[in-house]
């Protein structure tokens, strides 16, 4: 199957520091990728939809100011965390497509966001 | 507004048991459904992709089969092993790729 590479895998930072996720098709260009977070015990929840070269579309309760997505390339994507607070702290994981929805989904490894 | 519901929540067996996970969705209008494992701490890891138009899906000891228009999957776990021991999560992709709530199951020797 094809390879989606998140990075870092794990990280802790400082409150009101700003951490960057990369999430990297590595072997297919992707239309569209999509980021999750999830809490412990819990399931994934959507956070957005991000299609390359436009604005990424949030779920209803994520803010778009806090959690900046950019979709730069058909390759990768982003996902920033602005001024993290220790309730930031989660599991966040990426996925990628690369012939639009119908079709199957690819999911990076993770990143382990703390922040202290 | 998709909704997906899979029961039951945690499952706990001994090991050779043949094993049923179920999934539930409230929209049939769906592209395709994928049921993925997910170890402690650990990201997620593809089992079987069924398209709409397709009833089930065969790989190895699994099979998962699909009814659209009841808004119901079921993933089959043959002959269990405490290595399958994992939370099993089905996600419905429509507009967007949505998540069960996922079944946590432990199989023990």
């Amino acid at each position: 199957g094809a390879v989606v590479s998140q990075h870092p895998s794990r990280v802790i930072c400082k409150s009101g520091t700003s951490v960057k996720i990369e999430c990297r098709s590595l072997d297919f260009q992707a239309t569209t990728m999509f980021w999750y977070r999830q809490f412990p015990k819990q399931s994934l929840m959507l956070m957005a939809t991000s299609n390359e070269g436009s604005k990424a579309t949030y779920e209803q309760g994520v803010e778009k100011d806090k959690f900046l997505i950019n979709h730069a390339s058909l390759t990768l994507s982003t996902l920033t965390v602005t001024s993290a607070h220790p309730e930031d702290s989660s599991f966040y994981i990426c996925s990628a497509s690369y012939q639009g929805l119908n079709t199957e989904a690819f999911f990076g490894q993770g990143t382990r966001l703390t922040v202290v | 507004k998709q909704e997906v519901t899979q029961i039951p929540a945690a499952l706990s067996v001994p090991e050779g048991e043949n094993l049923v996970l179920n999934c539930s969705f409230t929209d049939s209008a769906i592209y395709n459904l994928q049921w993925f494992r997910q170890d402690p701490g650990k990201g997620l890891t593809s089992l079987l992709l069924i398209q709409s138009s397709q009833r089930e899906q065969t790989s190895g000891r699994l099979n998962a089969s699909l009814d659209k228009s009841s808004g119901r999957s079921t993933l089959y776990i043959a002959a269990s092993q405490p290595g399958d021991s994992a939370t099993y999560l089905c996600a419905v992709n429509g507009d967007k790729l949505i998540f069960g709530t996922g079944t946590r199951l432990q199989v023990f020797p």
